[in-house]
């Protein structure tokens, strides 16, 4: 049975520092997602990695991939207070035959001024 | 921006009462799904379809059921609402194309609360 784990849960960091958001999950899987929520809200897509050694960057976030260390990353530079938000990474499980994602617990970053 | 609908948003009712949870697109996806997700939680998968007349349990065992008729439409409803059902429904859908799923993308969320 895939499992993901996220760390840490809880981030609470100052504006203009850096961080990084682990993603571990347990079986092999070659897609995995990244996404945002906000409050109250749905979830917002922000990443989709496709295969091993795969890196995407958007403002100041960046994602990468690695399949072999079953790892990947989120890493958050000079934040800002509108990313306050929660992170999930999801990964995609084909156990018995059929396709669906499997959430992580989710990162809830907070970031002050 | 995704074209996905999820109505009521909110919706408080009594218990033993039924309700549908309504969820459209307009993307043309295959493949939809339904979430549990409590505040501030991970996602639970309740149901899922891969197209016309299919649908799948999820992982996270549901009193709910659902139905799809239409590729654009996919329903759940609960037969006999309780407290123990309060929480928020996410509707997703995503194209599916040879054995291959690809990114899901979410409607608001249907905010239940049974009292």
């Amino acid at each position: 049975e895939l499992k993901v784990e996220q760390n840490p849960l809880f981030l609470s960091m100052q504006e203009g520092k850096n961080y990084t958001i682990y993603c571990n999950y347990s079986t092999t899987s070659d897609r995995l997602y990244w996404y945002r929520q906000d409050p109250g809200k749905s979830l917002e897509s922000l990443f989709v990695l496709l295969s091993n050694g795969a890196v995407k960057q958007e403002g100041r976030l960046m994602a990468s991939l690695d399949t072999k260390a079953r790892l990947s990353t989120l890493h958050i530079t000079a934040a800002v207070h509108d990313l306050s938000a929660t992170y999930f990474c999801a990964v995609e499980s084909t156990q018995g035959g059929s396709e669906k994602l499997v959430f992580g617990k989710g990162t809830k970053l907070t970031v002050n001024p | 921006e995704a074209d996905i609908y999820q109505t009521p948003r909110y919706l408080v009712i009594g218990t033993g009462k039924k309700i549908t949870l309504e969820c459209s697109q307009t993307m043309g996806h295959d493949k939809m799904y339904w979430y549990q997700q409590d505040p501030g939680m991970e996602l639970h998968l309740i149901h899922y379809s891969y197209g016309v007349n299919s649908t799948e349990k999820g992982d996270l065992s549901s009193e709910s059921t659902v139905s799809r008729i239409r590729t654009e439409h996919f329903p759940l409803t609960l037969e006999s609402a309780r407290p123990s059902h309060t929480s928020q429904y996410l509707c997703a859908s995503s194209e599916w194309f040879r054995d291959t799923t690809y990114e899901q993308y979410f409607g608001p969320g249907t905010r239940l609360t049974v009292t």
